[in-house]
């Protein structure tokens, strides 16, 4: 079964920093683009960044390009994201998604990051 | 960016109804490669959201027959032949054509 289990959401203040983590199971992780996905509250999902299964590639949301870094440790099955310069409109769950582009397939249960003074 | 456009984003059924929900795209869906990255997603209330629907119209393992993906180039379409209570969620289009990745904004489906 396709395990996607998120951790590292908390309450920063604007300007802060965070570092998300995924742990996989259930599938060769290796050789899977992965996602993340957030969702403010109460409101759309809206796309991240992916990573390339090798590392080799990865690719932003433009409002979030320079601030945040997609990162993954395929000996660990694991994903990150290290999201620095933290601002209140960042506030959301942040979903880790197996597949990049069309194969979103599997979702995590998410994790929540709240930035507020 | 390609702008995703759903309609409505409100949508009462009555159960054993059909229902169905517009989404439209800015520019065509359609990759060099022929086909169309269309996707829909099911997200029911408090869970994480849950694929239904990949490249227009194929369904994933375990989504009912009820659900269906049609459509071509900007206008997509998602049915669901008779809706059940366990329906009830927010659905969304993401294209997967072009980067940045676009949802819609959500049609949210309730039970009239």
């Amino acid at each position: 079964e396709v395990q996607l289990v998120e951790s590292g959401g908390d309450s920063v203040q604007p300007g802060g920093s965070l570092r998300l983590s995924c742990v996989a199971s259930g599938f060769s992780f290796s050789t899977y683009w992965m996602t993340w996905v957030r969702q403010a509250p109460g409101k759309g999902l809206e796309w991240v960044a992916t990573i390339k299964s090798d590392g080799s590639d990865k690719y932003y949301l433009d409002s979030v390009k320079g601030r945040f870094t997609i990162s993954r440790d395929n000996a660990k099955n694991s994903l990150y994201l290290q999201m620095n310069s933290l601002r209140v409109d960042d506030t959301a769950i942040f979903y880790c998604v197996r597949g990049g582009g069309w194969a979103l397939d599997h979702w995590g249960q998410g994790t929540l990051v709240t930035v507020s003074s | 960016d390609v702008v995703m456009t759903q309609s409505p984003l409100s949508l009462p059924v009555t159960l054993g109804q059909p229902a169905s929900i517009s989404c439209r795209s800015s520019q065509s869906l359609v990759y060099s490669d022929g086909n169309t990255y269309l996707t829909w997603f099911q997200q029911r209330p408090g869970q994480s959201p849950r694929r239904l629907i990949y490249m227009l119209s194929n369904r994933d393992s375990g989504v009912p027959e009820r659900f269906s993906g049609s459509g071509s180039g900007t206008d997509f379409t998602l049915k669901i032949s008779r809706v059940e209570a366990e329906d009830v969620a927010i659905y969304y289009c993401m294209q997967a054509t072009r980067w940045p990745l676009t949802f819609g904004q959500g049609t949210k489906l309730e039970i009239k």
